[in-house]
């Protein structure tokens, strides 16, 4: 299986700040690499897919990029709503795996 | 807009097996792979497989044999079934979307409890 790491697991920001999250694969995904958030009680939200494609409807101070084996998650100016987990998932072949996940709280 | 919504007994005893269904409404269940994945404080989010509408299935192989994912069109449902389950499979059970095999899940349900425990 291809494992997913993610850092840090939790960051700490203030509203208005640039956030980035990065996940490591552990080969080679090409831009096999989703993100999603996920508040508590909710079920995980795609954000970005393909490395660095915006879901519609997401808004676009969230952008991806990498390919490989690292990618990243950059959020320009946080917003109170974006406080929440973030997780990385590769779906370059079967199983599937995701990152443990990045709790971003507010500072 | 899709929607899709998990049920299922919410407590399961040691050695029996867990089922649980996705119903999909808003959208037919043709045309797309539909996946089972659970979440948990120790395991994470996991992706236990996924089924294709016309029945061809790929299952996680961390779960062997035990789970089986079945569909019935005439009700836009998918069915999860796990066999000899133990507390570690305790975990929230999502039901979640995918457009075509290696692509993104872009609908989820709500997610459904499930404790393992006698």
């Amino acid at each position: 299986d291809i494992q997913m790491t993610q850092s840090p697991s939790s960051l700490s920001a203030s509203v208005g700040d640039r956030v980035t999250i990065t996940c490591r694969a552990s080969q080679s995904i090409s831009s096999y690499l989703n993100w999603y958030q996920q508040k508590p009680g909710k079920a995980p939200k795609v954000l970005i897919y393909a490395a660095s494609s915006l879901q519609s409807g997401v808004p676009s101070r969230f952008s991806g990029s990498g390919s490989g084996t690292v990618f990243t998650l950059t959020i320009r100016s946080l917003q109170p709503e974006d406080f929440a987990t973030y997780y990385c998932q590769h779906s370059y072949n079967t199983p599937y795996t995701f990152g443990r996940g990045t709790k971003l709280e507010i500072k | 807009q899709v929607q899709l919504q998990e049920s299922g007994p919410g407590l399961v005893k040691p050695s029996e097996t867990l089922s649980l269904t996705c119903t999909v409404s808003g959208g037919s269940i043709s045309s797309y792979y539909w996946s089972w994945i659970r979440q948990s404080p120790g395991r994470g989010l996991e992706w236990l497989g996924y089924m294709y509408y016309s029945g061809s299935t790929n299952y996680n192989p961390s779960l062997k044999s035990r789970v089986i994912i079945s569909v019935d069109t005439s009700k836009n449902q998918f069915s999860l079934h796990l066999r000899s389950v133990t507390a570690a499979d305790t975990a929230v059970y999502y039901c979640a979307r995918e457009g075509v095999p290696n692509e993104y899940f872009d609908y989820w349900g709500q997610g459904t409890l499930v404790t393992v425990s006698s």
